[in-house]
């Protein structure tokens, strides 16, 4: 199976920051490497697709970028409602395998 | 709009069967697959298997291979999960959630999720 770590696994940052999270593939996945978003209680939700496609709705201060290993997901400048955990998950090959999330709180 | 609607929560003993149901609409059903994602709690979430909702082929995590069987019914719009021999460690939430067509996957719509959980 293709292992996924993510990093931080939490952070803690201010209104308007920007901020990055990282996730790392335990094999070269390409770019079959999504995104999500999950707040406490409720389903994830997807944000990004193929490394680096934005999921229509999705506001466009979320990116999503790599290739090969290693990938990021960014948000530009971080708003009150982006708290959760952000988890990636390779579609590579089965079984599709999730990360461990990073959980993001706001200061 | 696409929705999809899961069964309510579930408590069942060690050992026993679970059966979740997720009702979808909003779209034509027999043109997409269905996978079922589970979360222990404070676990990350993990991948259980899929179905092809037109022509009812499955496939499975060998985690899970001979205890979980994945349905659907084209009438009723319905997929199903099915896992058995239910041990404390299958307490979790259980989502399902739809594919897009195409060659990629990825999970774009989910049900809310039911809780089901294995105690005595």
């Amino acid at each position: 199976d293709i292992q996924l770590t993510q990093s931080p696994s939490s952070l803690s940052a201010s209104v308007g920051d920007r901020v990055t999270m990282t996730c790392r593939a335990s094999q070269n996945i390409i770019s079959y490497l999504n995104w999500y978003q999950q707040r406490p209680g409720k389903a994830p939700k997807l944000l990004v697709y193929s490394a680096s496609t934005l999921q229509s709705g999705v506001p466009s201060r979320f990116s999503g970028s790599g290739s090969g290993t290693v990938f990021t997901l960014t948000i530009s400048t971080l708003q009150p409602e982006d708290f959760g955990i952000y988890y990636c998950q390779q579609s590579y090959s089965g079984p599709f395998t999730f990360g461990p999330g990073t959980r993001v709180d706001i200061k | 709009q696409v929705q999809l609607v899961q069964s309510g929560a579930e408590l069942k003993k060690p050992g026993a069967s679970m059966k979740v149901s997720c009702k979808a609409s909003g779209y034509i059903f027999t043109d997409y697959s269905i996978h079922w994602v589970r979360q222990a709690p404070g676990q990350r979430l993990e991948w259980m298997g899929w179905v092809n909702a037109g022509d009812g082929d499955t496939n499975y995590s060998q985690r899970f291979q001979g205890r979980v069987t994945i349905t659907r019914d084209t009438s009723a719009m319905t997929a199903y999960l099915e896992l058995r021999s239910l041990k404390s460690e299958d307490t979790a939430v259980y989502y399902c959630t739809r594919r897009p067509r195409g060659h990629i996957t990825y999970f774009e719509f989910w049900g809310q999720g039911t809780l089901v959980t294995v105690s005595s």
